[in-house]
């Protein structure tokens, strides 16, 4: 079964300090990996794509193929970076195509200390 | 556009009743996922539909079951209440059908007593 692990259930940094969150996934192929994230009393909303290759509110992340690993960094954490953030990996599914089914880690609450 | 639409916000059953859930997703889109949110068992994946038809199903008893009409408005329904089914129903849209790139609802929490 595919699974995504988010080792940390909370995660505490200064302002100004870097953020890692860590998220790593069961090998299979070529995975199509996400980072979700959910600020206080907002809807749970796309972060970042892996296959875009872009910075998003300054966060990065990259595939790691051989440690299996896709963490979410940014390099100065700001206060309105606290929230709740989700790794997430497409599929499986028995359609080649258009699968929307997405296999969610548990998260990762992070608050960012003034 | 507005955003993906769930009614109700909140509800409150017993055990054995049944409920039923809507979701208006984004004008124009034609994916419509379902999500359980526990503290427990995070987001898991209820069902997917397109276009009308179920394309993935997760891995939740047969008392879970839903639809999607031809406008793309979907309701899931679980049968036969358990305390266990206490959670937050999120429904997500989605109009480049592939791409996972889903826009969330607010969700339904669903108090079964």
């Amino acid at each position: 079964a595919q699974r995504v692990t988010q080792p940390e259930k909370l995660l505490s940094v200064f302002k100004g300090a870097p953020v890692e969150l860590k998220c790593n996934y069961s090998y299979s192929g070529s995975p199509e990996l996400f980072w979700y994230v959910q600020y206080s009393r907002q809807r749970l909303q796309l972060l970042l794509r892996h296959i875009s290759r872009e910075s998003i509110k300054g966060f990065t992340a990259d595939l790691n193929k051989g440690e299996t690993s896709f963490h979410l960094k940014k390099p100065f954490a700001q206060e309105e970076d606290s929230a709740m953030y989700y790794c997430a990996r497409l599929g499986p599914g028995p359609h080649n195509f258009g699968n929307e089914k997405l296999t969610f880690g548990t998260g990762t609450r992070l608050t960012i200390i003034p | 556009k507005a955003g993906v639409t769930q009614t109700p916000r909140y509800l409150i059953k017993t055990r054995g009743q049944q409920v039923t859930l809507s979701c208006s997703p984004i004008s124009g889109h034609r994916s419509v996922s379902w999500y359980q949110q526990t503290p427990g068992q995070g987001l898991q994946f209820l069902f997917e539909y397109f276009s009308e038809t179920q394309r993935n199903k997760g891995n939740f008893p047969g008392r879970f079951s839903g639809r999607q009409f031809s406008n793309s408005r979907s309701e899931m329904n679980v049968s036969t209440l358990e305390l266990g089914d206490s959670a937050l129903y999120l429904c997500a849209s989605s109009g480049r059908v592939g791409t996972g790139e889903l826009f969330f609802g607010e969700g339904s929490r669903l108090t079964v007593l």
